[in-house]
């Protein structure tokens, strides 16, 4: 099973920060991977596939980057909105697997 | 618009059955592959299994195999998941969702709103 690492769990920051989110994959995945946001009470969103490409309708502040063993989510321009739990996700083989998730508080 | 609809929740002794089902609506559901993940209460996402387009196919997490079963109904444009012997450990909320199947660029675009399932004595 392909495991992922997200890190950090817990991070927080004032609306107009940058911030980036890492995820390590336990083997090369090359770029299947997806990012997701999730909100209290509702479904996951995803923000990101192919490890770059930014889902339509998503907003351009959200991008992605990497292949292989290491990927990163980053925000810039921080918005209230923005406050949630991020998932990264691995869709090279079955099981699909998702890493334990990043709590993004804004302060 | 394009949407799917979890139900078929509920509290369940452990030991006892329940069928979540997902009806689709929307979109061409013969071209997808259909996923369930669930999520345990504070947990993260956890992936339950897959249904290819054509129902050919299925895989399923280690935890479930030989419990649960998924399935489809394409003149109903709706998917399954049955669940057999169900354990406290199933407590969940279960999101569908729509993909492709893997390996593959594409995320999971479309989810439902999840049902939840509650197993106790």
């Amino acid at each position: 099973d392909f495991q992922l690492t997200q890190s950090p769990s817990f991070l927080s920051a004032v609306v107009g920060d940058r911030v980036t989110i890492t995820c390590r994959a336990s083997q090369d995945i090359r770029n299947y991977l997806a990012w997701y946001q999730q909100k209290p009470g509702k479904a996951p969103k995803v923000l990101i596939y192919a490890a770059s490409i930014l889902q339509r309708g998503v907003p351009s502040r959200f991008s992605g980057s990497g292949s292989g063993t290491e990927f990163t989510l980053t925000i810039t321009s921080l918005q209230p909105e923005d406050s949630a739990i991020y998932y990264c996700q691995q869709l090279d083989s079955y099981p699909i697997t998702f890493g334990q998730g990043t709590r993004l508080e804004i302060k | 618009q394009v949407q799917l609809e979890e139900s078929g929740g509920g509290v369940v002794q452990p030991g006892r059955s329940l069928r979540l089902s997902c009806a689709a609506s929307g979109f061409t559901f013969t071209s997808y592959s259909m996923y369930w993940v669930r999520q345990a209460p504070g947990e993260g996402l956890d992936w339950v299994a897959v249904v290819s387009y054509d129902g050919r196919r299925k895989y399923y997490a280690e935890s479930v195999k030989g419990r649960f079963t998924i399935s489809r109904d394409d003149l109903k444009n709706t998917h399954y998941l049955e669940m057999n012997d169900l354990r406290v450990e199933d407590t969940a909320v279960y999101f569908c969702a729509r993909g492709v199947m893997a390996p593959t660029l594409d995320g999971f675009d479309i989810w439902g709103q999840g049902t939840m399932v509650t197993v106790s004595s």
